[in-house]
């Protein structure tokens, strides 16, 4: 079946360093690719997304790009502040397969210290 | 435009006890979708309902049931609760069934002693 993975955390950084989360995907459909973060304590928000191959989804100075040849969705930033500290989900939707329910991994906690 | 929002917060019970959980979704958004968060399984999913109509579920016991209502808001209940039940349930709402974009709730920690 569908599956995500994410690189395992947690990941310090310093402020300003950049950022990388890898996610790769495996899907046999053609799915939606997501990114949620979650703060401490609170429920998970919509971070980017990208619909179809070579989307660049943006949000708060975060990027990812669908890849489909590399199946993969990584999560991105170029100068990370501590505000930014939280776990971060890669997710799918594939409306064919799962009727849309959402795949997630397991999840990259981010510590950002000042 | 209002958020998801769940009630109550928090939640203790106890083994065998069953609860109910409460989620309304954002105005205009007819899916509400039901998601258990545990720090070994991660976020997997429960069960969908659009239009009153349970349309898709996940691979979850029977005790785990939910509904929902003409104005969507939705319910899932859990019966004769077990220790493993312990989690952060969260609801998530769409337009309809087939928009991809889900927005969540706060959630709601149960805690079974």
């Amino acid at each position: 079946g569908d599956s995500v993975t994410q690189m395992e955390g947690p990941v310090t950084l310093s402020e300003e360093a950049c950022l990388t989360i890898n996610c790769t995907y495996t899907a046999t459909g053609y799915p939606s690719l997501f990114w949620y973060v979650q703060y401490p304590g609170e429920g998970l928000q919509l971070l980017l997304k990208a619909t179809k191959a070579d989307d660049k989804g943006s949000n708060k100075g975060f990027e990812a790009t669908y890849r489909k040849e590399t199946t993969s969705f990584h999560l991105e930033k170029g100068s990370v502040q501590v505000s930014d500290s939280a776990v971060y989900f890669c997710a799918l939707s594939d409306q064919g397969r799962s009727q849309g329910n959402l795949i997630f991994g397991k999840g990259t906690k981010l510590s950002v210290k000042p | 435009k209002a958020g998801v929002t769940q009630t109550p917060r928090y939640l203790i019970k106890t083994r065998g006890q069953q609860v109910t959980l409460s989620c309304s979704p954002i105005s205009g958004h007819r899916s509400v979708s039901w998601y258990q968060q545990t720090p070994g399984q991660g976020l997997q999913f429960l069960f969908e309902y659009f239009s009153e109509t349970q349309r898709n579920k996940g691979n979850f016991p029977g005790r785990f049931s939910g509904r929902q209502f003409s104005n969507s808001r939705s319910e899932m209940n859990v019966s004769t609760l077990e220790l493993g039940d312990s989690a952060l349930y969260l609801c998530a709402s769409r337009t309809t069934e087939s928009t991809d974009t889900q927005y969540f709730g706060p959630g709601t920690r149960l805690t079974v002693l």
